[in-house]
């Protein structure tokens, strides 16, 4: 079945450093790709999505580009902030029930 | 504001005592979802339903019940909790899940003892 696999973390970065969240993904057909946000004790945030191949979402100085040809789904952004600590989930589309497959989660520590 | 709210934010309660936690939503979202998450297990489905009087099992249905009367509405029920059901869990509602993405609640934590 369609999976979504997500680097461990957390990942430990200092501020202004640039990131990159790792998500390659397992799928039948082309399904819609989500990378969603969630800060300490709150709900869960659409950060980016992408419909189809070489679509690029951006949003906050996040990016990540649908690569068909590796099933990747990146996450990258050129200078962090603490702010930005946070704990970051990839997800894709389940064409056959139009639910989201969700990855284990990354989580992002930004330290001054 | 477009949002989904759910109450409560806490409880705790005792096992055995029938439960339910409340989810609206105020898009106009046929679809909405019932999530759990958990440390190391990520999120999992409950119970979704694509629209009015229309629901199913996600991946974790045992011990929850939902029911959707009406758009706006999808609570959670559990008749008879049991402490492996403590958890965090979130609702979510979308218009189109595979297009779109889920808006999702700020969470009920759930502790039962």
């Amino acid at each position: 079945g369609d999976s979504v696999t997500q680097m461990e973390g957390p990942v430990t970065l200092s501020e202004e450093a640039f990131l990159t969240i790792n998500c390659t993904y397992t799928a039948t057909g082309y399904p819609s790709l989500f990378w969603y946000v969630q800060y300490p004790g709150e709900g869960l945030q659409l950060l980016l999505k992408a419909t189809k191949a070489d679509d690029k979402g951006s949003n906050k100085g996040f990016e990540a580009t649908y690569r068909k040809e590796t099933t990747s789904f990146h996450l990258e952004k050129g200078s962090v902030q603490v702010s930005d600590s946070a704990v970051y989930f990839c997800a894709l589309s389940d064409l056959s029930n139009y639910q989201l497959i969700w990855g284990a989660g990354t989580k992002l520590i930004i330290k001054p | 504001e477009a949002q989904v709210t759910q109450n409560p934010r806490y409880l705790i309660t005792v096992t055995g005592k029938k439960l339910t936690v409340t989810c609206s939503q105020n898009m106009n979202h046929e679809y909405m979802s019932w999530y759990r998450q958990d440390p190391g297990l990520g999120l999992r489905q409950i119970y979704y339903s694509m629209n009015v009087e229309a629901t199913d099992k996600g991946d974790v249905p045992e011990g929850y019940k939902v029911s959707r009367k009406e758009k706006r509405n999808f609570p959670l029920i559990l008749e008879s909790p049991s402490p492996n059901q403590t958890s965090l869990y979130f609702c979510a509602s979308s218009l189109k899940p595979g297009h779109y993405g889920y808006t999702f609640g700020s969470g009920t934590r759930l502790t039962v003892v």
